[in-house]
Protein backbone atom coordinates (compact mmCIF):
# COMPACT_ATOMS: atom_id res chain seq x y z
CA UNK A 1 0.00 0.00 0.00
CA UNK A 2 1.37 3.37 -1.22
CA UNK A 3 2.19 5.78 2.07
CA UNK A 4 2.98 8.96 1.42
CA UNK A 5 4.61 11.24 4.09
CA UNK A 6 5.27 14.95 4.19
CA UNK A 7 7.45 17.13 5.83
CA UNK A 8 7.42 19.13 7.53
CA UNK A 9 4.24 19.03 8.99
CA UNK A 10 4.34 22.92 9.72
CA UNK A 11 6.60 25.28 8.44
CA UNK A 12 6.72 29.28 8.94
CA UNK A 13 8.74 31.87 7.26
CA UNK A 14 8.93 35.48 6.53
CA UNK A 15 7.73 37.12 3.00
CA UNK A 16 9.94 37.06 0.69
CA UNK A 17 11.68 33.89 1.61
CA UNK A 18 12.30 30.99 -0.76
CA UNK A 19 10.94 27.75 0.58
CA UNK A 20 10.82 23.49 -0.18
CA UNK A 21 8.18 21.53 0.78
CA UNK A 22 9.30 17.89 0.71
CA UNK A 23 6.95 15.24 -0.01
CA UNK A 24 8.12 11.12 -0.28
CA UNK A 25 6.65 7.90 -0.74
CA UNK A 26 6.99 3.84 -0.59
CA UNK A 27 6.23 2.56 -3.87
CA UNK A 28 7.41 4.26 -7.28
CA UNK A 29 5.70 2.83 -9.46
CA UNK A 30 3.26 5.75 -10.03
CA UNK A 31 1.85 6.69 -12.79
CA UNK A 32 1.98 10.72 -11.60
CA UNK A 33 2.00 12.75 -8.86
CA UNK A 34 -0.25 16.25 -8.16
CA UNK A 35 0.49 19.03 -5.74
CA UNK A 36 -2.51 20.95 -4.08
CA UNK A 37 -3.66 23.81 -2.05
CA UNK A 38 -6.04 23.62 0.16
CA UNK A 39 -7.16 27.44 2.30
CA UNK A 40 -8.99 25.95 5.12
CA UNK A 41 -12.33 25.24 5.11
CA UNK A 42 -12.37 25.01 1.50
CA UNK A 43 -11.72 22.34 -1.21
CA UNK A 44 -8.51 21.78 -2.45
CA UNK A 45 -7.10 23.74 -5.86
CA UNK A 46 -4.63 21.73 -8.36
CA UNK A 47 -1.29 23.59 -8.38
CA UNK A 48 1.12 20.89 -10.37
CA UNK A 49 0.90 17.65 -12.35
CA UNK A 50 3.92 15.34 -12.89
CA UNK A 51 3.48 12.83 -15.38
CA UNK A 52 5.45 9.34 -13.69
CA UNK A 53 8.05 10.41 -17.23
CA UNK A 54 8.82 13.77 -16.00
CA UNK A 55 11.06 15.36 -13.74
CA UNK A 56 9.55 18.97 -13.26
CA UNK A 57 6.85 21.22 -13.74
CA UNK A 58 6.95 24.95 -13.22
CA UNK A 59 3.82 27.77 -12.80
CA UNK A 60 4.49 31.02 -12.06
CA UNK A 61 6.73 31.06 -8.83
CA UNK A 62 6.01 27.58 -8.60
CA UNK A 63 8.02 24.51 -9.43
CA UNK A 64 7.44 20.91 -8.66
CA UNK A 65 10.38 18.07 -9.26
CA UNK A 66 9.92 14.46 -9.10
CA UNK A 67 12.76 11.80 -8.49
CA UNK A 68 10.59 8.09 -8.59
CA UNK A 69 13.73 6.09 -8.01
CA UNK A 70 14.45 8.07 -4.95
CA UNK A 71 10.58 8.22 -4.14
CA UNK A 72 10.71 12.30 -4.08
CA UNK A 73 8.69 15.23 -4.69
CA UNK A 74 9.51 18.40 -4.24
CA UNK A 75 7.53 22.07 -4.20
CA UNK A 76 9.91 24.98 -4.59
CA UNK A 77 7.82 28.27 -3.94
CA UNK A 78 10.05 30.97 -4.59
CA UNK A 79 9.64 35.05 -3.22
CA UNK A 80 7.00 33.45 -0.79
CA UNK A 81 3.60 36.05 -0.16
CA UNK A 82 1.32 36.37 2.26
CA UNK A 83 -1.48 34.75 0.46
CA UNK A 84 0.78 31.67 -0.01
CA UNK A 85 -0.15 30.76 3.62
CA UNK A 86 -2.08 27.39 3.48
CA UNK A 87 -2.18 23.87 3.72
CA UNK A 88 -0.07 21.88 0.66
CA UNK A 89 -0.65 18.45 -0.44
CA UNK A 90 0.65 15.77 -2.07
CA UNK A 91 -0.90 13.06 -3.77
CA UNK A 92 0.63 9.64 -6.01
CA UNK A 93 -1.44 7.55 -7.96
CA UNK A 94 -0.52 4.25 -8.52
CA UNK A 95 -2.44 1.66 -9.79
CA UNK A 96 -6.51 2.07 -9.95
CA UNK A 97 -7.79 6.03 -9.80
CA UNK A 98 -7.53 7.03 -6.23
CA UNK A 99 -5.34 9.44 -5.29
CA UNK A 100 -2.92 8.36 -2.12
CA UNK A 101 -2.54 11.79 0.16
CA UNK A 102 -0.43 13.16 2.39
CA UNK A 103 -1.48 14.96 5.26
CA UNK A 104 -0.19 18.03 3.86
CA UNK A 105 2.60 20.70 5.23
CA UNK A 106 0.75 23.82 6.78
CA UNK A 107 2.48 26.82 5.50
CA UNK A 108 2.31 30.52 7.04
CA UNK A 109 4.11 33.38 5.73
CA UNK A 110 4.33 36.12 7.68
CA UNK A 111 4.17 39.99 6.73
CA UNK B 1 -16.54 27.67 -16.67
CA UNK B 2 -18.02 26.01 -13.61
CA UNK B 3 -16.42 23.90 -11.27
CA UNK B 4 -17.11 21.50 -9.24
CA UNK B 5 -19.95 22.15 -6.83
CA UNK B 6 -21.20 20.45 -4.03
CA UNK B 7 -24.27 20.62 -2.04
CA UNK B 8 -24.97 21.19 0.78
CA UNK B 9 -21.66 22.82 1.94
CA UNK B 10 -22.22 22.06 5.91
CA UNK B 11 -24.78 19.17 7.18
CA UNK B 12 -25.27 18.76 10.99
CA UNK B 13 -27.23 15.00 11.41
CA UNK B 14 -28.40 13.23 14.75
CA UNK B 15 -26.72 9.89 14.80
CA UNK B 16 -28.66 7.72 13.02
CA UNK B 17 -30.21 9.75 10.94
CA UNK B 18 -29.75 8.83 6.75
CA UNK B 19 -27.93 12.11 4.55
CA UNK B 20 -27.38 12.26 0.97
CA UNK B 21 -24.36 14.60 -0.02
CA UNK B 22 -24.64 15.33 -3.69
CA UNK B 23 -22.02 16.42 -5.89
CA UNK B 24 -22.18 18.31 -9.64
CA UNK B 25 -18.77 17.19 -11.59
CA UNK B 26 -17.01 19.96 -14.54
CA UNK B 27 -19.26 19.46 -17.70
CA UNK B 28 -17.89 17.06 -20.21
CA UNK B 29 -15.60 15.52 -16.85
CA UNK B 30 -16.65 11.59 -17.31
CA UNK B 31 -14.83 10.60 -14.44
CA UNK B 32 -16.41 11.25 -10.65
CA UNK B 33 -14.46 10.76 -7.31
CA UNK B 34 -15.57 10.56 -3.61
CA UNK B 35 -13.08 11.25 -0.67
CA UNK B 36 -12.87 12.30 2.79
CA UNK B 37 -10.89 13.85 4.70
CA UNK B 38 -11.18 13.02 8.44
CA UNK B 39 -9.87 15.30 11.14
CA UNK B 40 -6.13 13.61 12.21
CA UNK B 41 -6.57 10.77 9.34
CA UNK B 42 -5.79 13.03 5.98
CA UNK B 43 -7.92 12.24 2.51
CA UNK B 44 -9.02 8.89 1.27
CA UNK B 45 -10.85 7.19 -1.41
CA UNK B 46 -14.28 6.30 -1.23
CA UNK B 47 -15.45 5.57 -4.76
CA UNK B 48 -14.77 5.76 -8.22
CA UNK B 49 -17.41 6.44 -11.34
CA UNK B 50 -16.32 6.27 -14.59
CA UNK B 51 -18.65 6.79 -17.87
CA UNK B 52 -21.24 3.31 -18.02
CA UNK B 53 -18.45 0.96 -16.37
CA UNK B 54 -19.45 -0.32 -12.88
CA UNK B 55 -18.37 1.93 -9.62
CA UNK B 56 -14.86 1.03 -8.13
CA UNK B 57 -16.19 0.86 -4.38
CA UNK B 58 -13.08 -0.39 -2.89
CA UNK B 59 -12.61 2.63 -0.68
CA UNK B 60 -16.01 2.40 1.21
CA UNK B 61 -15.55 2.12 4.63
CA UNK B 62 -19.01 0.16 5.52
CA UNK B 63 -21.57 -1.05 3.79
CA UNK B 64 -23.68 2.04 5.47
CA UNK B 65 -21.96 4.47 2.59
CA UNK B 66 -23.13 4.08 -1.04
CA UNK B 67 -23.09 6.35 -4.01
CA UNK B 68 -25.12 6.74 -7.33
CA UNK B 69 -24.61 8.37 -10.45
CA UNK B 70 -27.33 9.29 -12.50
CA UNK B 71 -26.65 9.74 -15.98
CA UNK B 72 -23.32 9.91 -15.89
CA UNK B 73 -23.14 13.55 -14.29
CA UNK B 74 -24.46 14.22 -10.99
CA UNK B 75 -23.23 11.63 -8.22
CA UNK B 76 -25.00 11.52 -4.45
CA UNK B 77 -23.61 9.95 -1.62
CA UNK B 78 -25.47 8.29 0.85
CA UNK B 79 -24.86 7.55 4.36
CA UNK B 80 -27.57 5.58 6.32
CA UNK B 81 -27.75 5.29 10.15
CA UNK B 82 -25.12 7.98 10.36
CA UNK B 83 -22.54 7.26 13.18
CA UNK B 84 -19.79 9.83 14.85
CA UNK B 85 -17.02 8.52 13.52
CA UNK B 86 -18.92 9.49 10.34
CA UNK B 87 -18.13 13.42 10.78
CA UNK B 88 -15.62 14.76 8.38
CA UNK B 89 -15.35 16.69 4.82
CA UNK B 90 -16.64 14.82 1.76
CA UNK B 91 -15.06 15.78 -1.25
CA UNK B 92 -15.90 15.32 -4.67
CA UNK B 93 -13.62 15.47 -7.58
CA UNK B 94 -14.42 14.61 -11.59
CA UNK B 95 -11.35 14.25 -14.34
CA UNK B 96 -11.93 14.79 -18.18
CA UNK B 97 -11.24 10.76 -19.09
CA UNK B 98 -10.40 8.88 -15.60
CA UNK B 99 -7.33 8.07 -17.12
CA UNK B 100 -4.13 7.78 -15.19
CA UNK B 101 -2.93 11.03 -16.88
CA UNK B 102 -5.73 13.15 -15.93
CA UNK B 103 -5.65 15.76 -13.02
CA UNK B 104 -8.49 15.97 -10.58
CA UNK B 105 -10.16 18.73 -10.10
CA UNK B 106 -11.73 19.05 -6.78
CA UNK B 107 -15.30 20.49 -5.48
CA UNK B 108 -15.23 22.64 -2.02
CA UNK B 109 -16.83 20.07 0.14
CA UNK B 110 -19.68 18.78 2.45
CA UNK B 111 -18.84 19.42 5.95
CA UNK B 112 -20.61 16.38 7.77
CA UNK B 113 -21.01 16.59 11.82
CA UNK B 114 -23.13 13.62 13.23
CA UNK B 115 -24.10 15.12 17.00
Amino acid sequence: KQEVTQIPAALSVPEGENLVLNCSFTDSAIYNLQWFRQDPGKGLTSLLLIQSSQREQTSGRLNASLDKSSGRSTLYIAASQPGDSATYLCAALNSGYALNFGKGTSLLVTP
Amino acid sequence: GAGVSQSPSNKVTEKGKDVELRCDPISGHTALYWYRQSLGQGLEFLIYFQGNSAPDKSGLPSDRFSAERTGGSVSTLTIQRTQQEDSAVYLCASSLWGGRADEQYFGPGTRLTVT
